[in-house]
């Protein structure tokens, strides 16, 4: 089946650790993403990527890091920089730059929660 | 920078209803594109509808239509003949087309269908 695979989907840390989201996509697309959602709020972009081996900070990019070795792969680092990493973490991809219709499509998301 | 409200933190209609969700944004760009995201209790991120500013017709998707207003900056989503299925959350999201295409989203309003 075409589409986006996040792991693990609930993911618990212990404070002062790195912790990987992982993500795939099998859909050729060009450009993925990472965002985060807090209860009852709005996404918010972490880590974005056009392309392969080139990648942006989003608007809360602090404490995070990422990787795009691979145009179906897109893991997304959470530091221990991060002080509040406790929330939902989605990844997305869409076709790219220069296609028409761009629309993006998420994966179903990881549940990250520090103890 | 480009930011989209949602002015309905949550909504209530009867099944059968026709609900209204409203959202409105502020940009300097002439192209972009609009979009109507549901996050159900599993919190999967599936679109319901897109519209693309070029364009003067409103987008419709079965039970789904838009009123896009570009002068007003106003993209509202109709939901008829509303179903028990339609409870989630109902997230209004632009992009630009040119530039980095990410989404910008709104906070979100919380739609319940009651039987």
């Amino acid at each position: 089946d075409g589409g986006i695979t996040q792991s693990p989907k609930y993911l618990f840390r212990k404070e002062g650790q790195n912790v990987t989201l992982s993500c795939e996509q099998n859909l050729n697309h060009d450009a993925m993403y990472w965002y985060r959602q807090d209860p009852g709020q709005g996404l918010r972009l972490i880590y974005y990527s056009q392309i392969v081996n080139d990648f942006q900070k989003g608007d809360i990019a602090e404490g995070y890091s990422v990787s795009r070795e691979k145009k179906e792969s897109f893991p997304l680092t959470v530091t221990s920089a991060q002080k509040n990493p406790t929330a939902f973490y989605l990844c997305a991809s869409s076709p790219g730059q220069g296609n028409s219709g761009n629309t993006i499509y998420f994966g179903e998301g990881s549940w990250l929660t520090v103890v | 920078a480009q930011t989209v409200t949602q002015s309905q933190p949550e909504m209530s209609v009867q099944e059968a209803e026709t609900v209204t969700l409203s959202c409105t944004y502020d940009t300097s760009e002439s192209n972009y594109y609009l979009f109507w995201y549901k996050q159900p209790p599993s919190r999967q991120m599936i679109l319901v509808i897109r519209q693309e500013a070029y364009k003067q017709q409103n987008a419709t998707e079965n039970r789904f239509s838009v009123n896009f207003q570009k002068a007003a900056k106003s993209f509202s989503l109709k939901i008829s003949d509303s179903q028990l299925g339609d409870t989630a959350m109902y997230f209004c999201a632009f992009m630009n087309i040119q530039g980095a295409q990410k989404l910008v989203f709104g906070q979100g309003t919380r739609l319940t269908i009651n039987p």
